[in-house]
């Protein structure tokens, strides 16, 4: 069955510190892939896509996130992480892209001071 | 913001009774997708609608329906309410073939 795994429910780090937040994925084929913030309250936020080629993908709000086949991962990074970045980050999955994805439980990120 | 709006925010109701949640897509966009998102969980897919056609439809039992109307709006109706059934309810919209899916900021269903 297709799946998103995001085995990092919480993550808390320091603001000005790095973040990587986690995602592999299990489909027949390479999906395409996603990356997704909501705030509280909110509905989400589109923050990074991949579908072919370059590996790394730059997406919105200085995120970007690397592709990896060899591990079916997709994991999301951030060289400098601002307090405004609490959230909680969605990675998500669709065969072809047609809208209907897959998404992962999420992982809450904490900023400390 | 991104152009899609649903109503209402919150809604509270008792185990039982039937609910209709509403759903503005973005200008121009014939495809709407429903997501269910339990708390602590992430959205599941219920249903997508495209050009008032059910397109699609993920693991939820048949009184969870849909309607999609001439204009794309759309209604997320869902029968014989269960405690289960409280979450957060997330609308999505994008053009046909096109990859991103722009949501709403959901409504909030409460069954007691």
């Amino acid at each position: 069955a297709q799946s998103v795994t995001q085995p990092d429910i919480h993550i808390t780090v320091s603001e000005g510190a790095s973040l990587e937040l986690r995602c592999n994925y299990s489909y027949g084929a390479t999906p395409y892939l996603f990356w997704y913030v909501q705030s509280p309250g909110q509905g989400l936020q589109l923050l990074l896509k991949y579908f072919s080629g370059d590996t790394l993908v730059q997406g919105i709000k200085g995120f970007e996130a690397e592709f990896k086949r060899s591990q079916s991962s997709f994991n999301l990074r951030k060289p400098s992480v601002h307090w405004s970045d609490a959230a909680e980050y969605f990675c998500a999955a669709s065969p072809s892209g047609y809208s209907t994805l897959t998404f992962g439980k999420g992982t809450m990120l904490l900023v400390s001071p | 913001e991104t152009g899609v709006t649903q109503s209402p925010t919150h809604l509270i109701k008792t185990r039982g009774q039937q609910v209709t949640l509403r759903c503005s897509s973005q200008s121009g966009h014939n495809t709407v997708s429903w997501y269910q998102q339990a708390l602590g969980q992430g959205p599941q897919f219920i249903f997508q609608y495209y050009r008032e056609e059910e397109n699609g439809r993920g693991n939820f039992p048949p009184r969870f329906s849909g309607l999609q109307f001439p204009n794309y709006s759309s209604e997320l109706n869902v029968n014989a309410l269960e405690l289960d059934d409280s979450a957060l309810y997330l609308c999505a919209s994008s053009l046909p073939g096109e990859t991103e899916a722009f949501f709403g900021q959901g409504t909030r269903l409460t069954v007691v």
